[in-house]
């Protein structure tokens, strides 16, 4: 299994300004996706971001909103731009290493809170 | 689409009794199923996955799962359950194994255990 850490754990941010979350790996890793889960809610997938290409949006979900990075094998950002109090949530990424019936592995989560 | 539907939204166990999470799927074809776990303030833990095969799958932790195609349902069970064990656990569904795409979750089952 991979190991992923986020950074930061959490962070309480203002209205109308950006938060780029990190995600690292200690193991290079084909995919690598990221989810909402708002307060007392299910996981949503935002979007699947390969390297080398654009990330995938999924329905509700834009890039000027949520533009993410994947610069190489092992690394990948999300950033929250613009905020509003309904954006507080945890943001997780998750890992593949390879191949369809690979497992995914999840980070510990970014709690952001939004005033 | 597909979607997961966990008709319990809390369950309350007694230390050292049996354990049913309920689990209903919507999915066009045979689909990759999973349960995670989410203990507080933690990311995601990987239970147990069905691909294909024997439709009764063990997970770590004493924990399994019976797929049932007739029922469109995947139920996690557990024959005594531990006071660690109180967490969220999460039912999903996806259309491979995790490697390629994103996954489809249940909106989670609170598990309480009383002493």
């Amino acid at each position: 299994s991979a190991v992923i850490s986020q950074k930061p754990s959490r962070d309480i941010c203002q209205r109308g300004t950006s938060l780029t979350i990190q995600c690292q790996v200690d193991s290079q890793v084909t995919m690598m996706f990221w989810y909402r889960q708002q307060p007392g809610q299910s996981l949503t997938l935002i979007a699947t971001a390969n390297q080398g290409s654009e990330a995938t949006y999924e329905s509700g979900f834009v890039i000027d909103k949520f533009p993410i990075s994947r610069p190489n094998l092992t690394f990948s950002t999300l950033t929250v731009s613009n905020m509003s109090p309904e954006d507080s949530s945890i943001y997780l990424c998750s890992v593949a290493t390879s191949g369809r019936t690979d497992t995914q592995y999840f980070g510990p989560g970014t709690r952001l809170t939004v005033l | 689409a597909q979607s997961v539907t966990q008709p319990d939204i809390h369950i309350t166990v007694s230390e050292g009794a049996s354990l049913e999470l309920r689990c209903n799927y919507s999915y066009g074809a045979t689909p990759y199923l999973f349960w995670y776990v989410q203990s507080p303030g933690q990311g995601l833990q990987l239970l147990l996955k069905y691909f294909s095969g024997d439709t009764l799958v063990q997970g770590i932790k004493g924990f399994e799962a019976e797929f049932k195609r007739s029922q469109s349902s995947f139920n996690l069970r557990k024959p005594s359950v531990h006071w660690s064990d109180a967490a969220e656990y999460f039912c999903a569904v996806g259309n491979s194994g995790g490697g390629a795409d994103g996954l489809t979750f249940g909106k989670g089952t609170h598990l309480i255990i009383q002493p």
